[in-house]
């Protein structure tokens, strides 16, 4: 089983559409999340951090569940340029960041 | 502004060639890591330091080496015995320790062999 496995996409929504990501991890001592979107050929940028009471942004909400070891992503009111891949990050105490494969959003118009 | 340079954009090596990527950050972070993506793949940890003068392997250093001279250098060299280079890399940092800090990324070298 991998470390972080998200959704396999790709998510192809319509504008204005609401969509939610999924993201899983193995090890029970993550202490620390992330999301992270990706735009084609471009690096990596913080989206937000995903906090244990769960977290808002605007239009995007997490929320962690340590009990299932599940993360997840909310975008409302999905736009154009919200199209890029998502990343689900995950740290455990004094440990690397492990990467999810990342799950791919088109937005249409 | 405060962030992470590398360079250069692009490079092309030739067969047998060492060639060296350069990573300087000026966030005063402790920490330093590069990652290896294929297209259409997700990233994979090549090595990292969480200390000037000490650095650790990840999970693909096989073919690559580094240093870490000081605070906010880390250059990437990939080596001759790399034998399939291609690839987008990524120069990362972090303020280090055992925290809930994330990372912050430059904005990558692209390696095509000739």
């Amino acid at each position: 089983r991998k470390e972080v496995e998200q959704d396999p996409g790709p998510f192809n929504v319509p504008e204005g559409a609401t969509v939610a990501f999924n993201c899983t991890y193995s090890n029970s001592a993550s202490q620390s999340f992330f999301w992270y979107r990706q735009d084609c050929r471009k690096e990596p940028k913080l989206l937000m951090s995903v906090y244990s009471s769960g977290n808002e942004d605007g239009r995007f909400t997490a929320q962690l569940n340590r009990a299932s070891q599940y993360i997840s992503l909310l975008i409302r009111d999905s736009k154009l340029s919200d199209s890029a891949t998502y990343l689900c990050v995950v740290r455990g105490y004094g440990q690397n960041f492990v990467f999810g494969p990342g799950t791919r959003l088109s937005v249409l118009p | 502004d405060g962030g992470i340079t590398q360079s250069p954009k692009y490079l092309f090596r030739k067969e047998g060639q060492n060639v060296t990527l350069s990573c300087e950050q000026n966030l005063n972070h402790d920490a330093m890591y590069w990652y290896r993506q294929d297209p259409g793949q997700g990233l994979r940890l090549i090595y990292y330091s969480q200390i000037v003068n000490d650095f650790q392997k990840g999970d693909i250093a096989e073919g690559y080496s580094v240093s870490r001279e000081k605070k906010e250098s880390f250059p990437l060299t990939v080596t001759s015995a790399q034998k399939n280079p291609t690839a987008f890399y990524l120069c990362a940092s972090s303020i280090g320790g055992s925290n809930n800090q994330p990372q912050h990324f430059g904005d990558g070298t692209r390696l095509s062999i000739l």
